[in-house]
């Protein structure tokens, strides 16, 4: 089935210590995102590439970096894990289509990563 | 800046009775919602939309712009209904929506 995929599902690592999160969806969409949901809070917009445009949100922290190698991948990289990064992250993908753009599709969700910082 | 807002964190009904999700959104330009599921252990996924006008698993919702809310709303409710339920404005953009989620309610239907 066509899906995004989100591995791993659960990861720990050590404060300070670089982790890469990754992304891969058959979906064959434009646009790719990256949420973070804290525990009972909403899931909050990190950022999305739509095809090689890389577009930031402006309070999204220095330390979270994000690679789009190809259409079917997209990496969240966070520099040096602090104790409130520890949360759940969402990648969601959705298709613009049309010259102009338009309206896109819904925003398909992978099952996310919980990510925990010791 | 736009903001959805759902009141209620946990709402708890029995089968059988009604139940309404409350979600009341702030936006300047023109709004488009849309309701989002988590059941269990599965992953978020779209229950409705405004534009869809559709009712999904016997679940509505109507967008009154008047009282910016967009209430999700079901006649009988059913256990498998248990569930989070975050109410979503998107807004367009030429590099693709944004999505402003509501904090979530969590709707449990007791047997």
């Amino acid at each position: 089935d066509a899906m995004v995929i989100q591995n791993p599902r659960y990861q720990v690592t050590q404060f300070g210590k670089p982790v890469t999160l990754s992304c891969s969806q058959t979906l064959n969409h434009n646009v790719m995102y990256w949420y973070q949901q804290k525990s009972s809070q909403a899931p909050k917009l990190l950022f999305h590439y739509y095809d090689k445009d890389f577009n930031n949100e402006a309070d999204t922290p220095d330390n979270f970096q994000s690679r789009r190698p190809n259409t079917s991948f997209c990496f969240l990289d966070i520099r040096s894990p602090g104790l409130g990064d520890a949360a759940m992250y969402l990648c969601a993908t959705s298709r613009i289509f049309g010259l102009a753009g338009g309206i896109d599709n819904e925003q398909f969700f992978g099952p996310g990563t919980r990510l925990t910082v010791l | 800046a736009q903001r959805v807002t759902q009141p209620e964190k946990l709402l708890s009904v029995f089968k059988g009775a009604p139940v309404e999700l409350k979600c009341n959104y702030s936006y300047s330009g023109s709004p488009e919602l849309f309701w989002y599921v988590q059941y269990s252990r599965q992953r978020l996924q779209l229950l409705l939309r405004h534009i869809s006008r559709e009712s999904i698993k016997g679940f509505t919702a109507d967008l009154n712009k008047g009282e910016t809310s967009f209430h999700l709303k079901k006649p009988f409710a059913q256990e498998e209904d248990s569930a989070m339920y975050y109410c979503a404005l998107r807004v367009e953009e030429t590099s693709g929506s944004r999505l402003t989620f509501g904090e979530g309610t969590q709707l449990t239907v007791n047997p």
